[in-house]
């Protein structure tokens, strides 16, 4: 199947920075990408889906102003955690589609954030 | 909101079949089954997908009843490495992924 990878996968900030965790389609052009975060033995939430382009799309209850999400090109979707509090500690997954029709999604293998 | 159920919790011996149900009673004519699963710690893992018809890969079959209300997932052959949690997940080809709470897996020597 087609390969997304994210990095990195474990970071450890600072409350009050940011961090960048990054998401890419390996061998395919993804026009939408998205972004899910899950806490311990919980289920995947979906936070946002990111549009090449254009700006993302963001899920009822999810702050845009703090996860700021970026696309810039086919094979790359950043999402951004600003002014990180201990909170934002979670699980962070993408995913992106090999069409436009979205048939299957491929997923990278996540981002552990916790923020100290 | 996820639209389907699931059992919490199911165990299976090794090497014997493993049978997920998942009831989607209000799907859509034009919805799919989707069914991925999640080891721990890693991002989910397409597993397989139908619209009406019986589906089988080298992974899974899938089994959709005839009114679509409920499908099972059918791992033939179960091995350690099959614990996970299975999502099972109802969608337009075009719509986002809605993970429910999924069912966990736990295979047994």
């Amino acid at each position: 199947g087609a390969v997304v990878s994210q990095h990195p996968s474990r970071v450890i900030c600072k409350s009050g920075t940011s961090v960048k965790i990054e998401c890419r389609s390996l061998d395919f052009q993804a026009t939408t990408m998205f972004w899910y975060r899950q806490f311990p033995k919980k289920s995947l939430m979906l936070m946002a889906t990111s549009n090449e382009g254009s700006k993302a799309t963001y899920e009822q209850g999810v702050e845009k102003d703090k996860f700021l999400i970026n696309h810039a090109s086919l094979t790359l979707s950043t999402l951004t955690v600003t002014s990180a509090h201990p909170e934002d500690s979670s699980f962070y997954i993408c995913s992106a589609s090999v069409d436009e029709l979205n048939t299957e999604a491929f997923f990278g293998q996540g981002t552990r954030l916790t923020v100290v | 909101d996820a639209k389907t159920t699931q059992p919490t919790s199911m165990d299976c011996a090794e090497g014997r079949a493993a049978n997920l149900p998942c009831n989607h009673s209000t799907i859509s004519g034009n919805e799919y089954v989707y069914w991925y699963r999640q080891i721990h710690s890693q991002g989910p893992q397409y597993i397989i997908h139908g619209l009406k018809n019986n589906e089988t890969n080298e992974m899974a079959s899938l089994i959709i009843t005839e009114d679509r209300k409920s499908s099972t997932l059918i791992l033939p052959h179960a091995t350690l490495r099959d614990t996970a949690v299975y999502y099972c997940i109802v969608r337009v080809y075009t719509d986002k992924l809605i993970f429910g709470t999924g069912t966990r897996l736990q295979v047994f020597p």
